[in-house]
């Protein structure tokens, strides 16, 4: 069974700092890998998509990578900015099973 | 298209009450979810339907849980009756199902928030 672990739980940075936020899986037999961002209230929104054939994304500030084999993505955000503090969470499609999600990292960008 | 739209946003209910809570995927999409999320548990999977089939229901908490999906543009998760511990968030959510390309993007509704008195 698909486990999907992020870390860390909750990160504060300070307005302007680069960051990095961790997502590993146990079974490397994965469609894709997303990561969203929820903010307080509300739904979930996806930000990038990495396909299994895929190594990374990137989409504005914001860079994922993925490494099939040793079951890692990391989410990099460049530059981050207040309006970044959300809880980011990333999900993966495995075969034969569905969308399994890890618990989130909340994050905080101070101004 | 207008997203995934769930009714209703809210709903306070008193313990014992029926809940129905609606879900309108995006057109096209084959794939619908039901997730309920907590602060003690997380995002948990309810049940999922591929082709308007239920695919997993695994994840249902009890026989007090009912999920139907009569045709492609409409669900309904059901609660019967409802308990203070169902309070929580209930998301919908849809996809199409590129297993080749993986190119699958999940879409989420905006939720709906659940109080059972």
């Amino acid at each position: 069974k698909q486990e999907v672990t992020q870390i860390p739980a909750a990160l504060s940075v300070p307005e302007g700092e680069n960051l990095v936020l961790n997502c590993s899986f146990t079974d490397s037999a994965i469609y894709n890998l997303q990561w969203f961002r929820q903010d307080p209230g509300k739904g979930l929104t996806s930000l990038l998509l990495i396909q299994s054939s895929q190594r990374e994304q990137t989409s504005g500030r914001l860079n994922a990578s993925l490494d099939k084999s040793s079951g890692r993505s990391t989410l990099y955000i460049a530059a981050s900015q207040p309006g970044d503090s959300a809880t980011y969470l990333c999900a993966v499609w495995n075969y034969g099973q569905n969308f399994v999600f890890g618990p989130g990292t909340r994050l905080s960008v101070l101004p | 298209d207008a997203g995934v739209i769930q009714s209703p946003r809210h709903e306070v209910t008193e313990m014992g009450q029926e809940v129905t809570l609606r879900c309108k995927p995006i057109s096209g999409h084959d794939y619908l979810f039901w997730y309920r999320q907590t602060m003690m548990r997380g995002l948990e999977l309810l049940i999922y339907f591929n082709n308007n089939v239920p695919i997993d229901d695994s994840g249902m908490p009890e026989d007090r849980f009912s999920a139907k999906m009569p045709n492609a543009s409409f669900s309904t998760l059901k609660i019967q009756p409802s308990e203070p511990r169902d309070s929580a968030v209930y998301f919908c959510a849809s996809s199409f199902a590129y297993r080749v390309s993986g190119a699958n993007v999940l879409t989420f509704g905006a939720g709906s928030r659940l109080t059972v008195l």
